[in-house]
């Protein structure tokens, strides 16, 4: 079964440092997104991406946040200098084009830990 | 902001019995409602869902009922099954806006007990 794949699924940084997720979303879909969730907290949504550019982003998706998809298959979040509060799951996820009403597949997530 | 409301942080059910998990909302733009299932270091995984012009979506041992004058949806786990044993999101959209982003609730922790 097709599925959305992160790397890495544990991320530690130092407080300032610029720090990149990577996902591979599943191939035939062109919907890309980003949620985190903090500990404890709910999910939220941070971006969407379609057709190489940004559809949709949350009040939380800042200019300290990044989306790029440099190759076919690559989904990247960049955080340019990250923050103590930024320590998250960070969640990709993809869906397909055709119709509103489809879900969004996640992967499994990476954990990253701002020291 | 809760847009999305899952007021029982908790439940625990017996193996075998109808597991109920409820959901709120307050946007009555959201058209389409979703629920995903969480296991601990997993991403959320899809479950079921049902969109406004619909009050019931059946799919096996899940189905999800929508009030949308009670602004209120449920999930109906039946018979329960420990494998069931997870977090569970509720999450809405607005489709009609081109809108994608989902806004999910706080989650509802399942137990199902052998």
């Amino acid at each position: 079964e097709p599925e959305v794949t992160q790397t890495p699924s544990h991320q530690v940084t130092q407080m300032g440092q610029e720090v990149i997720l990577r996902c591979v979303p599943i191939s035939n879909h062109l919907y890309f997104y980003w949620y985190r969730q903090i500990l404890g907290q709910k999910v939220e949504f941070l971006v969407s991406f379609y057709n190489n550019e940004i559809s949709e982003k949350s009040e939380i998706f800042d200019d300290q946040f990044s989306v790029e998809r440099p190759d076919g298959s690559n989904f990247t979040l960049k955080i340019r200098s990250t923050k103590l509060e930024d320590s998250a799951m960070y969640f990709c996820a993809s869906s397909e084009l055709e119709g509103w009403l489809t879900e969004a597949f996640f992967g499994q997530g990476t954990r990253l830990t701002v020291v | 902001d809760q847009q999305v409301k899952q007021n029982s942080p908790s439940l625990s059910v017996q193996e075998g019995r109808i597991s109920i998990l409820n959901c709120d909302y307050t946007n009555s733009m959201f058209d389409y409602f979703l629920w995903y299932k969480k296991y601990p270091a997993e991403g959320p995984t899809f479950l079921i869902s049902i969109s406004s012009i619909k009050d019931k979506n059946e799919d096996g041992r899940f189905t999800v009922f929508l009030n949308k004058s009670a602004k209120h949806l449920s999930l109906h786990i039946v018979p329960s099954q420990p494998g069931d044993s997870a977090v569970y999101f509720c999450a809405a959209k607005v489709p009609a806006t081109g809108r994608r982003a989902l806004t999910f609730g706080s989650g509802t922790r399942l137990q199902v007990q052998p």
